[in-house]
């Protein structure tokens, strides 16, 4: 089965430019989740959907920050306006369904670097 | 919420030696504990897994072990080979409450094998 796609692979933008990242699940995968992933330090969620509806997003910084989830399937990370700290590796994950603990599945991730 | 330690952040061992990596959590209501394989410009992928109503679970040359009562689980590598070089994360979740399915992650372990 085809894995997590994610794209680009790789963004530089200077501060105060906006970005986004794209994320396309596997097949059938209910819940789909974003996480940072700052040099040197594990992954730390910022937003899951269940379906197209939003889960957790206690995490994400909302003032520069917001993802969306259309039609339950791909999902868009955008940053506006990016700052240094955000230079970081977006990794998306997917998941049959958060109920019972199921597996998460990784996509290769986009490295942004913010200048 | 949930704060997961890891410990050693590298490990170097010979070719054939065993590698031991550990980790620790904060929250008893965790029940879910996987363990992830990152390699150089790849997302994490799970390797293996233990829930909270198992003491140990081996699958091959790996095997993890959970103790409930200090909080704590371990990842055992035997017969280390090259190609199992890269930084292994380990994680924590639970399936209830408000951060239901939610990855907390160590800062991970960088493991060289050398031939």
């Amino acid at each position: 089965e085809a894995g997590v796609a994610q794209s680009p692979r790789y963004k530089i933008i200077e501060k105060r430019q906006s970005v986004a990242f794209w994320c396309n699940p596997i097949s059938g995968h209910a819940t789909l989740y974003w996480y940072q992933q700052i040099l040197g330090q594990g992954p730390k969620l910022l937003i899951q959907f269940q379906n197209n509806g939003v889960v957790d997003d206690s995490q994400l910084p909302k003032d520069r920050f917001s993802a969306e989830r259309l039609k339950g399937v791909d999902s868009t990370l955008k940053i506006q306006p990016a700052k240094l700290e955000d230079s970081a590796v977006y990794l998306c994950a997917s998941s049959l369904g958060a109920g019972g603990l199921r597996e998460q599945y990784f996509g290769p991730g986009t490295r942004l670097t913010v200048t | 919420g949930e704060n997961v330690e890891q410990h050693p952040s590298t490990l170097s061992v010979q070719e054939g030696d065993s590698a031991v990596i550990k980790c620790t959590y904060s929250d008893s209501a965790s029940n879910y504990f996987p363990w992830y394989k990152q390699e150089l410009g790849k997302g994490p992928q799970l390797i293996i897994d233990i829930r909270s109503n198992v003491g140990e679970k081996k699958d091959q040359r790996i095997a993890v072990t959970l103790n409930k009562t200090a909080k704590h689980f371990s990842l055992h590598i035997t017969e280390t080979q090259p190609e199992d070089s890269a930084v292994y994360f380990c994680a924590a979740s639970k399936d209830r409450g408000s951060t239901l399915g939610r990855l907390y992650f160590g800062r991970g372990t960088q493991l060289t094998v050398w031939p």
